[in-house]
């Protein structure tokens, strides 16, 4: 019955690897975000996509490719990992834009090495 | 300025205190504030919007100041269940780029 659920969990993985992390929200929601919380706490959004469309785009590295094959998934694409890439990543969603409450997966907790 | 900013604390305080958090954001054009509680290793979640006129939910009390651009969360009679961090959140642009900019958060430790 988890509303927001993020695959893994945990990533371990090497400099230059290529990893994906998905996201899955079953509240019927219109829109889907990708937030990255690093060792500061600091929370910051990276993407936002409603209805499969991309609304914010942050100034994040092109190596971050996001992808919602459909409304209530939101998968998150990593090409050649880099230190500075650890940290939790959050999937959220909310009924409609960022001025409604938005409700986040667990985390995926990802550490480069 | 940094478009939210918050007191990083710690606040440490005993049950049964009050304590009581401050954040002011940087654009007078936002519209939507909230108050969010992150527990150690968990997800944000909702604690309460703040509404223009003042809001209260049990013993948590939000209130916005729009002149000096700040908004408040009182918490009441603190419970060990209370600690967190509480992380102050506003809206900035409009329309379909509308984004929610968050603070770096507060963090409570109540203590018995």
């Amino acid at each position: 019955d988890t509303a927001v659920s993020q695959t893994p969990k945990y990533l371990v993985t090497q400099m230059g690897n290529d990893k994906s992390i998905k996201c899955e929200q079953n509240l019927g929601h219109d829109t889907m975000y990708w937030y990255k919380q690093d060792s500061k706490k600091f929370l910051k959004i990276m993407f936002s996509y409603n209805n499969k469309e991309l609304i914010i785009n942050e100034t994040v590295p092109n190596r971050f490719s996001p992808k919602s094959p459909d409304k209530a998934h939101l998968n998150l694409h990593i090409n050649s990992l880099e230190l500075g890439d650890s940290a939790v990543y959050f999937c959220a969603s909310s009924q409609a834009d960022s001025v409604y409450e938005q409700y986040f997966g667990p985390g995926t907790r990802l550490t480069v090495t | 300025r940094k478009e939210v900013e918050q007191d990083p604390g710690p606040f440490n305080v005993p049950e049964g205190a009050t304590v009581a958090f401050n954040c002011t954001y940087s654009n007078s054009a936002s519209q939507s504030f909230f108050w969010y509680r992150q527990d150690c290793r968990k997800e944000p979640k909702l604690l309460m919007s703040v509404y223009s006129s003042g809001n209260e939910d049990g013993r948590f009390t939000a209130q916005l100041n729009r002149a000096s651009q700040y908004i408040s969360l009182l918490i009441r009679d603190s419970k060990l269940s209370d600690s967190a961090t509480y992380l102050c959140v506003v809206n900035i642009g409009g329309g379909n780029n509308r984004k929610l900019i968050w603070g770096l958060g507060t963090s409570l430790a109540v203590n018995p």
